[in-house]
């Protein structure tokens, strides 16, 4: 079974420009998580879909941070101007269902340098 | 302000021996605790987890121990071998499910 596909892996772009990442989650995960993981920290919750449900955005920056899961499988992130704080590895989850054990499988992230 | 501390930024164990991972938390709200670990270039991936109901949990060479009163869990791998070197991560969920991690430690085991 495929696990979440994340993609690209690597994007290097110049501050002020727009960024995508898309994930693809695993079948039948309800659930997906997008997280942001600076260098030496853990990784940090930017929005939770419950299908195509944002159910938690409140860590994502909305001035310049989107999101969306239209038919709650895929989504994508979007960054618009990017800043040089911006620089991380984007990573996405899914999980079966929050209300049963909730173990989360990531895909392999993407990084992003802004320059 | 950390909600999940991983103190110890590295740890090198000598192959063979327990390798030890601790981690302190501050909400008395989390109910579930979990460890991922993470190789260079790959997303964390899933290890262990215990439920607050539970004070062990144990996975062939992975054990997790839970002190709610000392708001403390750790991780023992024992025996460690070569491919256990890699960053774990503690994690901690609420009632809400959202889960916080912690910075990690990177754990070297010397052969």
């Amino acid at each position: 079974e495929a696990g979440v596909v994340q993609s690209p892996r690597y994007k290097i772009i110049e501050k002020k420009q727009p960024v995508a990442f898309w994930c693809n989650p695993i079948s039948g995960h309800n659930t997906l998580y997008w997280y942001r993981q600076n260098l030496g920290q853990g990784p940090e919750l930017l929005i939770r879909y419950e299908n195509e449900e944002a159910v938690d955005d409140s860590q994502l920056p909305k001035d310049r941070f989107s999101a969306e899961r239209l038919k709650g499988v895929d989504s994508t992130l979007k960054i618009q101007p990017a800043e040089l704080g911006d620089s991380a590895v984007y990573l996405c989850a899914s999980s079966l269902d929050r209300r049963t054990q909730n173990i989360q499988y990531f895909g392999a992230g993407t990084r992003l340098s802004v320059l | 302000d950390q909600q999940v501390k991983q103190n110890s930024p590295s740890l090198s164990v000598q192959e063979g021996r327990i390798s030890i991972l601790n981690c302190d938390y501050t909400n008395s709200m989390f109910d579930y605790f979990l460890w991922y670990k993470k190789y260079p270039a790959e997303g964390p991936t899933f290890l262990i987890s215990i439920s607050s109901i539970k004070d062990k949990n144990e996975d062939g060479r992975f054990t997790v121990f839970l002190n709610k009163s000392a708001k403390h869990l750790s991780l023992h791998i024992v025996p460690s071998q070569p491919g256990d070197s890699a960053v774990y991560f503690c994690a901690a969920m609420n009632r809400d499910d959202k889960i916080i991690f912690g910075k990690g430690t990177r754990l070297h085991i010397l052969p």
